[in-house]
């Protein structure tokens, strides 16, 4: 079975200081790709970051990187200099590739940019 | 703004109704998914649709049902509704079906409360 667990219901975070969002996931299927997505206050679900399993080196988009360690079975965000508008819930999720298109999500971490 | 639609935004009915929810995928995808965010629950996936063919399908309930029209907009329907299907469901869309990294992009959900 597919699982992705995020251990943390709350962070916070200073305002243009780092801070990693941990995401661990469980598979069997031999390909899959990690995805992160932000959920601002509105609802929206925001398309962040891709890592795929057989990439050589971690994702980075901006911002955001993922730290890609396979034989830990973790693919935690790093979002540099953190700004007010980062405050949302982020969401880890997985697509294997022997489950179709679902996505299977985390509970997520609400984030707090503190000025 | 992805480009996925949603209609209605906000839906107020009381239990033991019945409603539809309506999605539009970005201009080019054929594959549809409808996922159900609750508190309790998270964020589950309900099912998937590609090119008008049921192609997965999550935890959906029996009074649950969907469909996507040759034009490929797809519709959830939920009948029989309790007070736990008050949820934000989101539809998300992609191009394929098969590759992991197929980033999925979601419209900004409909949000069902059932009184």
């Amino acid at each position: 079975a597919q699982k992705i667990t995020q251990t943390q219901p709350g962070m916070f975070v200073q305002e243009k200081e780092a801070v990693t969002l941990d995401c661990t996931y469980d598979t069997s299927d031999p390909s899959y790709g990690l995805f992160w997505y932000k959920q601002p206050s509105s609802g929206e679900m925001i398309f962040l970051i891709y890592q795929g399993s057989y990439d050589q080196q971690n994702a980075t988009e901006g911002r955001y990187s993922l730290n890609f360690q396979k034989a830990r079975k973790s693919a935690n965000l790093v979002i540099s200099a953190s700004q007010l508008g980062d405050s949302a819930m982020y969401f880890c999720a997985m697509r294997g590739v022997n489950q179709g298109g679902k996505l299977i999500f985390g509970q997520g971490t609400e984030l707090s940019v503190k000025p | 703004d992805s480009g996925v639609t949603q209609t209605p935004k906000h839906l107020i009915t009381a239990t033991g109704q019945r409603v539809t929810l309506r999605c539009s995928p970005r201009s080019g995808d054929l594959s549809v998914y409808w996922y159900q965010q609750s508190l309790d629950q998270g964020l589950q996936f309900l099912i998937q649709y590609y090119n008008g063919e049921e192609r997965a399908k999550g935890n959906i309930l029996e009074r649950f049902s969907a469909q996507q029209f040759p034009d490929l907009h797809s519709e959830l329907n939920l009948s029989s509704l309790e007070l736990g299907d008050s949820a934000l469901y989101f539809c998300a869309s992609s191009v394929e079906l098969g590759p992991v990294n197929n980033e999925q992009f979601f419209g900004p959900g409909t949000r069902l409360t059932v009184l």
